[in-house]
């Protein structure tokens, strides 16, 4: 099975953008990239997949590297309310239906 | 429209007793998935159900653990004879079809076990 290494925890101040960073160097040609966030005591929060193309929605962006072997979450201006474990997940078969949580990167948002 | 519902949110059982949990997807969603969070680890996918059928249960522990998703009513996921290490929050999920790319969560049930 295709992992992802995200680091630990990351820091950063209110108002500025952040980067979280993903390597998936064993993703296969057909898994999607999604990205979760887990607010505290709270069930997982879709946030955004892709496949090949960078993606924008109205929660954040994502950039996916052109040998797909690393993405980044960026968030264009974290608010306290984006304080959670980000959760970079490749699926585990084409449709997504099986999401393998890893250790996720935990965001400390300073005001 | 109503997001995932679960119930109990908290559930306090005592070793050997059985535990049913229960999942109501949102309206218009028939694929259920339930996934289990150990203290400080991430979700381990349990179960992939649509109605009245189990798609895969690979991550099922392989004794004791049970799940439904009947043509009425909820989803249901069932532990029996429980010990403390099934102590854990269980979040289930529901998406629309097939292929659907996003899940949507529950707010779990935080099960003990004393």
């Amino acid at each position: 099975d295709a992992k992802t290494t995200q680091p630990n925890s990351m820091e950063s101040n209110e108002e500025e953008p952040v980067h979280l960073p993903c390597n998936h160097s064993t993703i296969s040609g057909t898994d999607y990239i999604h990205w979760y966030r887990q607010l505290p005591s709270q069930g997982p929060e879709y946030v955004i997949h892709g496949l090949t193309s960078n993606v924008n929605n109205r929660m954040a962006s994502l950039a996916i590297a052109e040998d797909r072997k690393s993405s980044t979450l960026i968030l264009h201006r974290a608010t306290l309310r984006d304080a959670a474990v980000y959760y970079c997940i490749l699926s585990l078969d084409n449709a997504g239906n099986m999401l393998t949580f890893g250790g996720g990167t935990r965001l400390m948002v300073k005001p | 429209n109503a997001g995932v519902m679960q119930n109990p949110r908290h559930l306090v059982r005592r070793r050997g007793q059985e535990a049913r949990l229960r999942c109501s997807p949102m309206k218009g969603h028939s694929h259920v998935y339930w996934y289990r969070q150990l203290p400080e680890e991430g979700l381990k996918f349990m179960v992939y159900l649509q109605k009245e059928n189990i798609i895969d249960e690979s991550g099922m522990p392989k004794e004791r653990f049970s799940a439904e998703f009947p043509k009425e009513g909820p989803s249901i996921l069932r532990i029996q004879q429980v010990v403390r290490g099934d102590s854990a929050a269980y979040f289930c999920a529901s998406s629309p079809r097939t292929g659907a790319y996003e899940q949507y969560f529950g707010p779990g049930t935080r099960l003990t076990v004393t």
